[in-house]
C-alpha cells in the first residue's frame, strides 16, 4: 500500500537559518507531489507541485523553494527563514483517481 | 482560475443535530469535487468525492454531499452528528480533463458538544 511520510514533525528555527523539510512516498511511482501550507482560517495554500523528477512549479512567490531529487522524494527548503515562514506544512501525493493523500505535516516555528 | 468558498467558518452543534456545510466553487467547466476532514491531531484525509454520475455521493462515517451543478455547490451533510465529528472540514475542487491542481476552501471548524 502507498504511504507518505514527512519529517521533521516539529521544528523550531531562528530567523535567518536554513530550512529543509522532507517528504517521501512509498508504494507508487512517478507520483504528482505537492507542498501546501495550512494557516488557521485560511485553508490550504498550494506552494509547489511536481509532476516528475526535477520538475517543480511554484504557485506563490516567496522565501521558499522546492526540489525533487528522486522520483518519490520532495523537499521544501529555504536559505534564510523569515518570521512569516512559520506555519504548518503539508506534503501530499495525488492518486490517479484525483484525490490527495497527505502526510502528517511539519510544524515550523521561526523565532 | 477556480476558487472555492466555504461560507461557514465555525460551526458549533450539539450531538444529534443535523449538519450542513456549504461549499461553492467558481469554474465554468467540468469539475471534480472533494471534501476532506482533519480530526484533531490527525492528518487530512478524504471524506468523499464526486467525479460524475449520481450527484448525491456518500462518504465515510455517514456523511454525504450533493453536487448541484446549477448552483455550483457541493454541500456536505450529516443527519445526526456525533462528538467524534469534531474536526476541520475542507472542500476542494479540481478542474476535470486531467488537471492536477486542486483548490481548497478556507475550511470549516466544526465543534460538536456531547
Amino acid at each position: 500500500s502507498q504511504t507518505i511520510h514527512q519529517w521533521p514533525a516539529t521544528l523550531v528555527q531562528p530567523v535567518g537559518s536554513p530550512l529543509s523539510l522532507e517528504c517521501t512516498v512509498e508504494g507508487t511511482s512517478n507520483p504528482n507531489l505537492y507542498w501546501y501550507r495550512q494557516a488557521a482560517g485560511r485553508g490550504l495554500q498550494l506552494l509547489f507541485y511536481s509532476v516528475g523528477i526535477g520538475q517543480i512549479s511554484s504557485e506563490v512567490p516567496q522565501n521558499l523553494s522546492a526540489s525533487r531529487p528522486q522520483d518519490r522524494q520532495f523537499i521544501l527548503s529555504s536559505k534564510k527563514l523569515l518570521l512569516s515562514d512559520s506555519g504548518f506544512y503539508l506534503c501530499a501525493w495525488r492518486k490517479e483517481s484525483g484525490e490527495l493523500f497527505f502526510g502528517e505535516g511539519s510544524r515550523l516555528t521561526v523565532l | 482560475a477556480q476558487s472555492v468558498s466555504q461560507h461557514n467558518h465555525h460551526v458549533i452543534l450539539s450531538e444529534a443535530a443535523s449538519l450542513e456545510l456549504g461549499c461553492n466553487y467558481s469554474y465554468g467547466g467540468t469539475v471534480n469535487l472533494f471534501w476532506y476532514v482533519q480530526y484533531p491531531g490527525q492528518h487530512l484525509q478524504l471524506l468523499l468525492k464526486y467525479f460524475s454520475g449520481d450527484p448525491l455521493v456518500k462518504g465515510i462515517k455517514g456523511f454525504e454531499a450533493e453536487f448541484i451543478k446549477s448552483k455550483f455547490s457541493f454541500n456536505l451533510r450529516k443527519p445526526s452528528v456525533q462528538w467524534s465529528d469534531t474536526a476541520e472540514y475542507f472542500c476542494a475542487v479540481t478542474p476535470g480533463g486531467g488537471s492536477y491542481i486542486p483548490t481548497f476552501g478556507r475550511g470549516t471548524s466544526l465543534i460538536v458538544h456531547p
